[in-house]
């Protein structure tokens, strides 16, 4: 059973450019969160989404960011015009029910140059 | 969210066990208590879970006090690869499920 995956593993993008993170879930896991952790800092909760539907997106920076879902196909996380701060290692979760135990992917860390 | 204390950074000889305490202690009654470890920076890594009664699986156990205010993991015979950063979530039943890591204690298996 595989776990959570994610693609591509390191992204290196110059300011301005556009990046795109894939997550796909566990297999029969429908639920999928995304979490980015800043350099020395701790994890922070930034999207949670089902299939279609942005549940909760408190943790998402205004400008910039979006998540989608889709019926098919793995969910990604979309940074537009990448600055600096923006370098960061961001892990997706899934679970395979609301509330349930979320296991994680190795992450992508994104260098912007 | 319920706020969870635990101290920054921790020893454990390698064989013996590692007992990790966190302290939970406005936890409500129906919210779960979830440990992760970070190893190095890879993705967090599930433990093990619990709500009233204590729990043990392969990797770990998870002692709740009665009063539900702290818990302690405990790694039974730490090795080397135990080294990571270990965080104690209150798991908020109000909200979406999202987990609210936070410092976490580094743990540090010395050979």
């Amino acid at each position: 059973n595989a776990g959570v995956m994610q693609n591509p593993r390191h992204l290196v993008r110059r300011r301005g450019q556009e990046a795109r993170l894939r997550c796909s879930p566990m297999k029969g896991h429908s639920h999928v969160y995304w979490y980015r952790q800043l350099p020395e800092e701790g994890l922070k909760f930034m999207v949670y989404l089902q299939k279609e539907n942005i549940i909760d997106e408190s943790g998402m920076p205004k400008e910039r960011f979006s998540a989608e879902f889709p019926k098919e196909g793995p969910s990604i996380l979309r940074i537009q015009q990448v600055v600096r701060g923006d370098s960061a290692a961001y892990f997706c979760a899934s679970s395979p029910q609301f509330r349930e135990t979320q296991y994680f992917g190795p992450g992508t860390r994104l260098l912007v140059l | 969210d319920a706020k969870t204390t635990q101290p920054t950074s921790m020893d454990c000889a390698e064989g013996r066990a590692a007992n990790l305490p966190c302290n939970h202690s406005t936890i409500s009654g129906n919210e779960y208590v979830y440990w992760y470890r970070q190893i190095h920076s890879q993705g967090p890594q599930y433990i093990i879970h619990g709500l009233k009664n204590n729990e043990t699986n392969e990797m770990a156990s998870l002692i709740i006090t009665e009063d539900r205010k702290s818990s302690t993991l405990i790694l039974p015979h730490a090795t080397l690869r135990d080294t990571a950063v270990y965080y104690c979530i209150v798991r908020v039943s109000s909200n979406t499920g999202k987990l609210i890591f936070g410092q976490g204690t580094t743990l540090q298996v010395k050979p």
